[in-house]
C-alpha cells in the first residue's frame, strides 16, 4: 500500500448507527487531517492531528469524535448521525515542521457517506 | 477564517497556457498560498504552494502579487487531464487549510 488509504469506500448507515472510517498513511508523516465535503460547498476542516494529538476541532458537532492511535491511523467514529450529515469524507496527512510553513498535504480518496 | 475567491469555471483550449486567478485580500503574513486540484472522485492532489516569491514545478507555477492578496496558477501547456476543479488555499503556521469553492477547469481539445 501506498500513499493515503481509507476504509470503507462507501458507506449507508441509519441515524441511531454506530460506525467508523478509518484513515492509514504510507509515508511516514506526522500529521493527519479529516475534511468534510458536501456537495457544492467547499472542503471544510474538521480535526486536526499533530504528532497524535488533536490540535483542531473546528467547532465539530460531538456525534463526530475523532482518534489517533499512532502517527500511522486515524479514526472518526460516528453516531446518531443526520442526513445533513452526508458527504464526502476526506483524510490527509503531512509532514509538520515547526519552521518553514506547512507543507503539502496527500488526501485518501474519501469515504462516502450516506446517512439515512 | 481567512478566505479566497476564485471564478466559477474557465475553459482552456487544449495545449494552450491557462492562468487560474485567486483573490485573498484578508492573508496574513504568515499565511501560505496552496494550490490543489481534485478530479472526479478523487481527494484533492497537491500543485504548489508559496508565500511571498513566484514558485515554479514541473506540475505548474505560482505568480503571487506584491501585495500578496491575490496570485495566479499558470499551467503552461493545458492537457485534458488537466480538467479538474482548482482550489485555491491559504495555510496557516497551525497547519490549518482553509479550501474556497474552487474553479472547474475544462480544457477543450
Amino acid at each position: 500500500e501506498t500513499g493515503v488509504t481509507q476504509t470503507p469506500r462507501h458507506l449507508v448507515m441509519g441515524m441511531t448507527n454506530k460506525k467508523s472510517l478509518k484513515c492509514e498513511q504510507h509515508l511516514g508523516h506526522n500529521a493527519m487531517y479529516w475534511y468534510k465535503q458536501s456537495a457544492k460547498k467547499p472542503l471544510e476542516l474538521m480535526f486536526v492531528y499533530s504528532l497524535e494529538e488533536r490540535v483542531e476541532n473546528n467547532s465539530v458537532p460531538s456525534r463526530f469524535s475523532p482518534e489517533c492511535p499512532n502517527s500511522s491511523h486515524l479514526f472518526l467514529h460516528l453516531h446518531t448521525l443526520q442526513p445533513e450529515d452526508s458527504a464526502l469524507y476526506l483524510c490527509a496527512s503531512s509532514q509538520f515542521y515547526t519552521s518553514g510553513g506547512p507543507r503539502e498535504q496527500y488526501f485518501g480518496p474519501g469515504t462516502r457517506l450516506t446517512v439515512t | 477564517d481567512a478566505k479566497t475567491t476564485q471564478p466559477n469555471s474557465m475553459e482552456s483550449n487544449e495545449e494552450e497556457p491557462v492562468h487560474l486567478p485567486c483573490n485573498h485580500s484578508t492573508i496574513s503574513g504568515t499565511d501560505y498560498i496552496h494550490w490543489y486540484r481534485q478530479l472526479p472522485s478523487q481527494g484533492p492532489e497537491y500543485v504548489i504552494h508559496g508565500l511571498t516569491s513566484n514558485v515554479n514545478n514541473r506540475m505548474a507555477s505560482l505568480a503571487i502579487a506584491e501585495d500578496r492578496k491575490s496570485s495566479t496558477l499558470i499551467l503552461h501547456r493545458a492537457t485534458l487531464r488537466d480538467a479538474a476543479v482548482y482550489y485555491c488555499i491559504l495555510a496557516n503556521t497551525g497547519n490549518q487549510f482553509y479550501f474556497g469553492t474552487g474553479t472547474s477547469l475544462t480544457v477543450i481539445p
